[in-house]
């Protein structure tokens, strides 16, 4: 099993809907894990971080599932913008090596 | 600036010729990390750095490959001998917290292209 696994997408979707997407993970002493927005062809940058079982901000939640080693990423009201890379990482299962997930591709269409 | 940046932020070199990328990450940022992303592929690991010391210098793809820090700042990725797989976007992180907090800050990353 890969240490960290997303599914590449793309994911279509129209403005307005809901989409999710996983990420699951094999080291089971991961302790937080984040989840990452990478732009075509920019530059990764922090979009949350999951402490405990999950976290929200505004249309965007994150869960964690300790039991299956998985998290998700809930985007509510797609906006056209949110159309970019999501990265997911385990932190805290290794001694400093950030292993990112190879990312989930969101299209948002008009 | 206040981010981390990284220079050069094009380089077209020939194969066979050796390239130094340097990163200068967020002041008192202790840690740093190098990734490598190959076009439409997701980050490659290659090396940690904790201060000036690298743990972990696992995902170094061969020996062409080294990375040095100086002064726990100042990083310095070097290639010998580049080979046209080399190609991909060199991207550094940094981070305030000792250790794998997983807050990092990225650079807009070396774009390498070996001919």
């Amino acid at each position: 099993r890969k240490e960290v696994e997303q599914d590449p997408g793309p994911f279509n979707v129209p403005e307005g809907a809901t989409v999710a997407f996983n990420c699951t993970y094999s080291n089971s002493a991961s302790q937080s894990f984040f989840w990452y927005r990478q732009d075509c062809r920019k530059e990764p940058k922090l979009l949350m971080s999951v402490y405990s079982s999950g976290n929200e901000d505004g249309r965007f939640t994150a869960q964690l599932n300790r039991a299956s080693q998985y998290i998700s990423l809930l985007i509510r009201d797609s906006k056209l913008s949110d159309s970019a890379t999501y990265l997911c990482v385990p932190v805290g299962g290794s001694q400093g090596n950030l292993i990112f997930g190879k990312g989930t591709k969101l299209s948002v269409k008009p | 600036g206040a981010g981390v940046s990284q220079s050069p932020s094009n380089k077209v070199t020939e194969k066979g010729k050796d390239v130094e990328l340097r990163c200068d990450p967020i002041s008192g940022h202790t840690a740093l990390y190098w990734y490598r992303q190959s076009l439409g592929q997701g980050l490659e690991f290659l090396i940690y750095f904790q201060g000036n010391s690298a743990p972990d210098k696992s995902g170094l793809p061969s020996d062409r490959f080294s990375a040095e820090r100086t002064g726990g700042s100042v990083s310095t990725l070097t290639i010998q001998r580049t080979q046209q797989e080399d190609s991909a976007v060199y991207l550094c992180a940094s981070s305030l917290y000792r250790g794998n907090t997983g807050e990092l800050f990225f650079g807009e990353g070396s774009r390498l292209t070996v001919l």
